[in-house]
């Protein structure tokens, strides 16, 4: 049972809008920051978003994170087919002392 | 560029211990907290453990409290994850990934992970 609460998939077509939402509480995502990554099963996880709704240099502007209260979430624009892979959002929890993920969600592009 | 390469994973008997290395280069070590991420066969990403940049703090997943030490050598340019009193269930693929200047700002890079299998 993951601290963050993930959908475990999503789906949409190419050239879609799809969101996959995060959930915690005040201890992780209510008082700091979401960071989401892509994660290509085998390969290192890439980082999509810091900092709630930042993007590093070289990710698309398709990618948008957005943050409100203990919930947070990512958009995935004109969707295509080389985003289907995993996606994972992480937070510091400050009564863990650590971080904490969600559980995943596996983006399916139909 | 920044660069993470960890060594020490393979397959050892419930009960054992393993040492991973992880080795980074392109920016200098002793400014940045590090942390191991570990993902189990079919599961999601777990974070393991963190350490702070000057080396004083140190957190544990309640998972491997006890179990697992975190240290680091900066004169080296290496993080030290030692895992005693293996169990099966610590069987997984880790990864050693870069902070910020404290614990819980960011994780990024990641190395491209080391594969630890506890099994009889």
């Amino acid at each position: 049972q993951s601290v963050l609460t993930q959908p475990p998939s999503a789906s949409g077509t190419p050239g879609q809008r799809v969101i996959i939402s995060c959930s915690g509480s005040d201890s992780n995502i209510g008082d700091n920051y979401v960071y989401w990554y892509q994660h290509v099963p085998g390969t290192a996880p890439k980082l999509l978003i810091y900092r709630n709704n930042q993007r590093p240099s070289g990710v698309p502007d398709r990618f948008s994170g957005s943050k409100s209260g203990t919930a947070a979430s990512l958009a995935i624009s004109g969707l295509r087919s080389e985003d289907e892979t995993d996606y994972y959002c992480a937070s510091w929890d400050d009564s863990l002392s650590g971080w904490v993920f969600g559980g995943g969600t596996k983006l399916t592009v139909l | 560029e920044v660069q993470l390469l960890e060594s020490g994973g393979g397959l050892v008997q419930p009960g054992e211990s393993l040492r991973l290395s992880c080795t980074v280069s392109g920016f200098d070590l002793s400014h940045y907290a590090m942390t191991w991420v570990r993902q189990a066969p079919g599961k999601g990403l777990e974070w393991v453990s963190s350490i702070s940049a000057g080396g004083r703090s140190r957190y544990f997943a309640d998972s491997v409290k006890g179990r697992f030490t975190f240290s680091r050598d900066n004169s080296k340019n290496t993080v030290y994850l030692q895992m005693n009193s293996l169990r099966a269930d610590d069987t997984a693929i880790y990864y050693c990934v870069k902070g910020g200047n404290t614990t819980w700002s960011g994780l990024d890079p990641w190395g491209q992970g080391t594969l630890v299998t506890v099994s009889s």
